[in-house]
């Protein structure tokens, strides 16, 4: 089974800062998806950012970015220009591509909690 | 917009008895999941209905049922609640392939009195 570890239970950055939350992950596959969720205080879990394995280039989007390190089963998240509305729960996940024919959920790290520091 | 509404947003329930929460989608996606999130874990995946298949995981007690009685909706019935099973309960819905994100309701908290 996939295990995904989020090592930083809270953050804390200051605003227009950037800050780089970690996750590592545990598999035994060679091809899945990664992702990380936020998910503000009281509102839906939302998808920041998707990794796709077999893909060399990391992903972007906007002030998201990630360093995925297959090798080492690395997949960090870094946020550029903090703002306030980035305050949230981040969560880290899995999906494994191979198994239930494209219907696996997702396995979730235990989530780091940003602070922004107006 | 289309978008994934779970209903209510709190409920509260007497230990044993039986409550249901319900989750229904706009988005026409194949596949409907329930996640049980406790305070400071990850949230766990209860099981999933991929069309009218449904797919429990090994782990999730047999307290724990569910229904999709069509492709929008997908309710999650406690059997008999325990104070354990008090948690926030996610719905989320996904198109049925691996490079599909989940997308995610507000999520019921579900308090056990």
């Amino acid at each position: 089974a996939q295990t995904v570890t989020q090592s930083q239970p809270e953050m804390s950055v200051q605003e227009a800062e950037t800050v780089t939350l970690s996750c590592t992950y545990d598999t035994s596959e060679s091809d899945y998806y990664l992702f990380w969720y936020k998910q503000p205080p009281s509102r839906q879990m939302i998808l920041v950012i998707r990794q796709e394995a077999y893909k060399q280039q990391n992903a972007t989007e906007n002030r998201f970015s990630v360093n995925f390190q297959k090798a080492a089963k690395s997949f960090s998240l870094k946020i550029s220009d903090s703002q306030l509305g980035d305050a949230a729960m981040y969560f880290c996940a899995y999906r494994s591509v191979f198994g239930g024919g494209g219907a696996d959920g997702l396995t979730f790290g235990k989530g780091t909690h940003l602070i922004i520091q107006p | 917009d289309a978008m994934v509404i779970q209903n209510p947003r709190y409920q509260v329930t007497q230990f044993g008895k039986p409550v249901t929460l319900s989750c229904s989608q706009t988005l026409n996606h194949n596949v409907m999941y329930w996640y049980q999130q406790k305070s400071s874990q990850a949230p766990k995946l209860l099981f999933h209905y991929y069309d009218k298949d449904f797919n429990n995981e090994a782990d999730t007690p047999d307290n724990f049922q569910s229904r999709r009685p069509n492709t929008s909706f997908c309710f999650l019935d406690i059997r008999s609640p325990g104070l354990g099973d008090a948690a926030m309960y996610l719905c989320a819905t996904s198109r049925g392939r691996s490079n599909s994100p989940l997308h995610f309701g507000n999520g019921t908290r579900l308090t056990v009195t």
